[in-house]
């Protein structure tokens, strides 16, 4: 049971345009939501996180937005930089398990100078 | 460096054997979490501590493995009689909880392990 879901395992971007990520989960109970990135041989890094009290939370050239009703979420990066090529996983908490992430399957990004 | 560290980086062993790990996070950080991550997928919680208290496990962690955390700091996850479908990637991160309501959990590099 895939309670959070990538289905784009790839993306493809040009240096400088927009890269948008998209993620969708099916548990009603899930209230909180990070975006993590992933680079060969290391470990997850945090990029940013939203609570389901809001829609939308920015930091630098990272957004994310969140749709309740549709259970979607999406990470925009603008503008997308080759360093940004990495692994992208969304991640999703709530209900009565606070300290459980349940994250998506990836999606590989590349952008191309 | 600050960051949450793991030991081994890479476990090579024979079907049948037992291995151990070690997590040690970053020192503030109360909650510690153990995670398996296999090619293709992302990382799959197995369990949580908050402090030297095991509050969670997921049904993945099976009798054969075990996980502590004494006085609170690090902590080691052992797999006895390793299985060949054990290779993965076993991933620990820390955290301090309920900071803007919720915690952000700091991973570790890994320990890449693969069962012969």
């Amino acid at each position: 049971d895939q309670q959070v879901k990538q289905n784009s395992p790839s993306l493809s971007v040009q240096e400088g345009r927009i890269s948008i990520l998209n993620c969708d989960y099916t548990n009603s109970m899930f209230d909180y939501f990070l975006w993590y990135k992933k680079y060969p041989a290391e470990g997850p890094t945090f990029l940013i996180s939203i609570s389901s009290i809001k829609d939308k939370n920015e930091d630098g050239r990272f957004t994310v937005f969140l749709n309740k009703s549709a259970k979607h979420l999406s990470l925009h990066i603008v503008p997308s930089q080759p360093g940004d090529s990495a692994v992208y996983f969304c991640a999703a908490a709530g209900g009565t398990s606070y300290g459980k992430l349940t994250f998506g399957q990836g999606t590989i990004l590349t952008v191309h100078p | 460096d600050t960051g949450v560290s793991q030991d081994p980086r890479h476990k090579i062993t024979k079907r049948g054997q037992n291995v151990t790990f070690r997590c040690d996070p970053i020192s503030e950080h109360n909650r510690l979490y153990w995670y398996r991550q296999t090619l293709g997928q992302g990382p799959e919680f197995l369990t949580y501590f908050q402090n030297e208290a095991q509050l969670e496990k997921s049904r993945l962690l099976s009798d054969r493995f075990s996980a502590e955390r004494p006085k609170g700091s690090f902590s080691t996850l052992e797999i006895q009689r390793t299985e060949q479908g054990d290779s993965a990637m076993y991933l620990c991160a820390s955290s301090v909880p309920w900071r803007e309501g919720r915690d952000e959990q700091f991973f570790g590099p890994g320990t890449r392990l693969t069962v012969l």
